[in-house]
């Protein structure tokens, strides 16, 4: 599986952005990146995916490089209910059942 | 649309003793994972099943832990003889199956299992 790397811990104010860096330097051109977050105490959520393309929707928007060795969640405007752990993850696309392999992930706090 | 259920949500067990956890994924996901997560750490994979066929169990300790999915829907993990370092939250997550990557996994909350 091919690896990311992020921050262990990150903090933001609320009603601030939050930019969340992730960094995978061995992507292939099949790869898919993916993030989930965890709240306390629950089971992860997916908040979004892209491949090429910055993308866009309701929870954050993800920015991709254009080389893809890199990628950055955005979450607009923190609320406290966006201090969770925030994982990004490298999934091929290629044909079959995927696995869906965790890291350490980045602890985001946010201040009120 | 009805999440992942698991049961239990909590269990305390000593060691050498087995335990089952249940879970229910999301009607028609073909794709179910069981995960262990032991606190601070994020989860670590231990199996998964394309309907009742497994995928990949490469990270199951099969000495002691066993799973099955039996008609391709519910799933159980049992753990035997349970060990101290085997408390963690176990979690279970669905997804569709497909060749797209546009294939969101969806999680339940997870049995906390403490082992004494």
């Amino acid at each position: 599986d091919a690896k990311t790397t992020q921050p262990n811990s990150m903090e933001s104010n609320e009603e601030e952005p939050v930019h969340l860096p992730c960094n995978h330097s061995t992507i292939s051109g099949t790869d898919y990146i993916h993030w989930y977050r965890q709240l306390p105490s629950q089971g992860p959520e997916y908040v979004i995916h892209g491949l090429t393309s910055n993308v866009n929707n309701r929870m954050a928007s993800l920015a991709i490089a254009e080389d893809r060795k890199s990628s950055t969640l955005i979450l607009h405007r923190a609320t406290l209910r966006d201090a969770a752990v925030y994982y990004c993850i490298l999934r091929d696309r290629g044909q079959g059942a995927q696995k869906l392999v965790f890291g350490q992930g980045t602890r985001l706090t946010i201040n009120p | 649309e009805a999440g992942v259920a698991q049961s239990p949500r909590y269990k305390i067990i000593e060691k050498r003793q087995s335990v089952a956890f249940w879970c229910n994924p999301i009607s028609g996901h073909a794709t179910l994972y069981w995960y262990q997560q032991i606190l601070g750490q994020g989860p670590k994979l231990l199996i998964q099943f394309q309907n009742n066929g497994v995928v990949d169990d490469s990270q199951l300790p099969k000495d002691r832990f066993s799973a099955e999915r039996l008609k391709g829907v519910d799933s159980t993990l049992k753990i035997q003889p349970a060990k101290l370092e085997d408390s963690a939250v176990y979690l279970c997550a669905s997804s569709l199956f497909g060749a797209s990557q546009n294939t969101e996994a969806f999680f339940g909350q997870g049995t906390r299992l403490t082992v004494v």
